[in-house]
C-alpha cells in the first residue's frame, strides 16, 4: 500500500491564488521529504528538499519566496505555490525516504496537478 | 554528456513479449541504483533498487547493474497491458541524497 500521501491530488484556481499542497508519510517518521516538479512527457525535476525542524534547501533556480515549504512535523511537509500563474500550472510531486538509513530508496506520493487560470 | 541517458521510446510490445528497458549513466560516484514506474497522472512507484553489479529478480521483473560498463537494465518477462507506463531509472550516490533520474522510456503493451 501507499506509504507516501499527498493532497490534494488537482486543484484548480485563479491567478494570484496561493495554493498548499501536503505530503504525508503514512506509519514511518521522515526527516527528510522531497519536492518534486514534473512537466508532460518529461522527467522528475528536484526543486526542494524539506529538512523536519529546520529551513527547506532549495535546488539552483527555484525561488524559495514563490515555493515556500513547510516541515513542522516528522510525517508532514507543505509546499505552497504562493501568488500562483499559470506558468506554475504542473504536476507537483513530494517523496520521503524511510528512516533512519539515509540510502533507503524514496516513496513518491501521487502528485498533485495544479492548473492556475 | 548527460550524467543519465535514457532512450524516451515510446516503445510498443505485443502482451508476453519480453521487455528490456535501459539506462548509462556517466557519474562513478552513483552506487544506488532504483526503477520506477509511473502511470499517467500518478507518482513513480518503486520498482526495483539495489547497490551491487549483476541481476535482481523480482517476480516478473529483473534488474541488471553492469558497474564497469556503467549501465543497467530492467527486464520484463510475460509483459501485461498493465505494464504498460513510463519507466523512469535513478541513481544516487552513498553520500548525497537526492535522485538523478533518466528522462522515462514509454512502454505500451498491446493487448
Amino acid at each position: 500500500g501507499a506509504v507516501v500521501s499527498q493532497h490534494p491530488s488537482w486543484v484548480i484556481c485563479k491567478s494570484g491564488t496561493s495554493v498548499k499542497i501536503e505530503c504525508r508519510s503514512l506509519d514511518f517518521q521522515a526527516t527528510t521529504m522531497f519536492w518534486y516538479r514534473q512537466f508532460p512527457k518529461k522527467s522528475l525535476m528536484l526543486m526542494a528538499t524539506s529538512n523536519e525542524g529546520s529551513k527547506a534547501t532549495y535546488e539552483q533556480g527555484v525561488e524559495k519566496d514563490k515555493f515556500l515549504i513547510n516541515h513542522a512535523s516528522l510525517t508532514l511537509s507543505t509546499l505552497t505555490v504562493t501568488s500562483a500563474h499559470p506558468e506554475d500550472s504542473s504536476f507537483y510531486i513530494c517523496s520521503a525516504r524511510l528512516l533512519p538509513i539515509s540510502n533507503q530508496p524514496q516513496h513518491f506520493g501521487d502528485g498533485t496537478r495544479l492548473s492556475i487560470l | 554528456q548527460k550524467e543519465v541517458e535514457q532512450d524516451p521510446g515510446p516503445l510498443s510490445v505485443p502482451e508476453g513479449a519480453i521487455v528490456s528497458l535501459n539506462c548509462t549513466y556517466s557519474n562513478s560516484a552513483f552506487q544506488y541504483f532504483m526503477w520506477y514506474r509511473q502511470y499517467s497522472r500518478k507518482g513513480p512507484e518503486l520498482l526495483m533498487y539495489t547497490y551491487s553489479s549483476g541481476n535482481k529478480e523480482d517476480g516478473r521483473f529483473t534488474a541488471q547493474v553492469d558497474k564497469s560498463s556503467k549501465y543497467i537494465s530492467l527486464f520484463i518477462r510475460d509483459s501485461q497491458p498493465s505494464d504498460s507506463a513510463t519507466y523512469l531509472c535513478a541513481f544516487s550516490s552513498g553520500s548525497a541524497r537526492q535522485l538523478t533520474f533518466g528522462s522515462g522510456t514509454q512502454l505500451t503493451v498491446l493487448p
